[in-house]
């Protein structure tokens, strides 16, 4: 059973508009959650964090918001570019694993100019 | 060189070949990672190396192995592979508990 969902597998949005990519997640135990981008033929790259003691993190045009009662964390990305164009992986680590980081299958954000 | 590099960037081997897949990061991380991605699934973690010890197999089978001779460089062994093995293995390397950085990948594709 998929502990990270992330359920829309694609996302389109016009440039300057805001995109918001959606993750849900079911064990309580996480302490820890990440957002990584991934362009093709590349490895996924870092974006942004959040624990669980936060509920917001804001770096420049992308912030996620962590609702820990609904488990549920999104990332928003205003205003969006055509370069935002790729998969965005919602990734999560805690409980007594520590170690594990556990991936949501991603979304396709596409942003169209 | 900065960050994390695999070598192959890609592989086609057939199933009764044996090939290695390389893996550097110059990061000064502590912990190594293999990963597999396949089309239309997450991410799977398949190995975990701390200071150049195996911590976790996520119940790989045997017909890859991993090797870590140093924490800067860590190995995946393949041999008798199966088509259904043809995905994207990623590396990645950390200071735990927290982010991966992660390499290119090699995109393997088994015949």
């Amino acid at each position: 059973d998929q502990q990270v969902k992330q359920n829309s597998p694609s996302l389109s949005v016009q440039e300057g508009r805001i995109s918001i990519l959606n993750c849900d997640y079911t064990n309580s135990m996480f302490d820890y959650f990440l957002w990584y981008k991934k362009y093709p033929a590349e490895g996924p790259t870092f974006l942004i964090s959040i624990s669980s003691i936060k509920d917001k993190n804001e770096d420049g045009r992308f912030t996620v918001f962590l609702n820990k009662s609904a488990k549920h964390l999104s990332l928003h990305i205003v205003p969006s570019q055509p370069g935002d164009s790729a998969v965005y992986f919602c990734a999560a680590i805690g409980g007594q694993a520590g170690t594990a980081l556990i991936f949501g299958k991603g979304t396709t954000l596409s942003v169209s100019s | 060189e900065t960050g994390v590099t695999q070598t192959p960037r890609h592989l086609v081997m057939g199933m009764t070949n044996k090939k290695s897949l390389k893996c550097e990061q110059h990061l000064g991380h502590n912990a190594m990672y293999w990963y597999k991605q396949s089309a239309k699934k997450p991410l799977e973690l398949m190995f975990v190396y701390n200071f150049k010890e195996q911590t976790e197999n996520n119940s790989v089978p045997s017909r890859f192995s991993p090797e870590c001779p140093n924490s800067s460089h860590l190995f995946l062994h393949l041999h008798t592979l199966q088509p259904e093995d043809s995905a994207l293995y990623l590396c990645a390397s950390s200071q735990p508990p927290g982010i991966r950085w992660f390499g290119p990948g090699t995109r393997l594709t088994v015949t």
